[in-house]
């Protein structure tokens, strides 16, 4: 069956330094991988999507990579902040207009001033 | 507004009695999901509504389970006879569903009901 699994449930690391989130997957080909925010007592805000056949995608400090082969997403947050703590999700969709998204379960950051 | 609306945003409910939660989606969104979140833990798909079509309700967790959307639109999931175990968050999500393959899927969630069943 589908699986998708996220490096791990909590990471902590050091304001300024780089946060890389780990997203495998296995028993499927997505077309697209995304990655979403939550907050506490808030529902998932989407921040970036990423195409089977793109590599990379940045957008201002997030950079997403996307390996097929590996069937690996990283996500990566340059210059950490405080302010970017929460749950970091990412999600499969595949190329059928009938298939549903599927969720990983999260990775919690916490980036410590 | 111009998001996604679920009420009530809290709702405590005794054991054995029934519930119903709504969610309505942001406009023209043809793609709406029901998912439960239990504390600290990840999303838990139930239910999956897209156009005119037969949802999939290959997450829903039991016969006591139920949800439907009205003219596309709105949408009520409804728990029967709770148990102190369908405590969590469940949140609503929609989106547009561009339509052909390789389709956009970005969702739009809504703030969550909490349900606490006593």
């Amino acid at each position: 069956s589908q699986k998708i699994e996220q490096n791990s449930e909590a990471l902590n690391i050091q304001e300024g330094k780089t946060a890389t989130l780990t997203c495998n997957y296995t028993n499927y080909s997505p077309a697209y991988l995304q990655w979403y925010r939550q907050d506490p007592g808030r529902g998932p805000v989407f921040l970036l999507l990423i195409r089977e056949n793109e590599k990379e995608k940045r957008k201002e400090r997030l950079k997403v990579t996307f390996d097929t082969t590996l069937k690996q997403s990283l996500f990566h947050i340059t210059a950490s902040q405080p302010a970017d703590s929460a749950t970091y999700l990412c999600a499969l969709d595949g190329a059928s207009s009938a298939s549903k998204i599927i969720f990983g379960s999260g990775t919690r950051l916490s980036i410590r001033p | 507004g111009a998001g996604v609306s679920q009420s009530p945003s809290n709702k405590v409910t005794e054991k054995g009695k029934d519930v119903e939660l709504r969610c309505d989606p942001i406009s023209g969104h043809t793609a709406l999901y029901w998912y439960r979140q239990s504390l600290g833990q990840g999303l838990e798909f139930l239910i999956y509504f897209q156009g005119n079509s037969a949802p999939d309700k290959s997450g829903l967790p039991s016969d006591r389970f139920s949800a439907e959307r009205t003219g596309g639109s709105v949408s009520t999931l409804t728990i029967q006879r709770t148990q102190q175990e369908d405590s969590a968050v469940y949140l609503c999500a929609s989106s547009p569903r561009l339509a052909g393959g390789g389709a956009k899927n970005i969702q739009y969630f809504g703030a969550g009901t909490r349900l606490s069943v006593l």
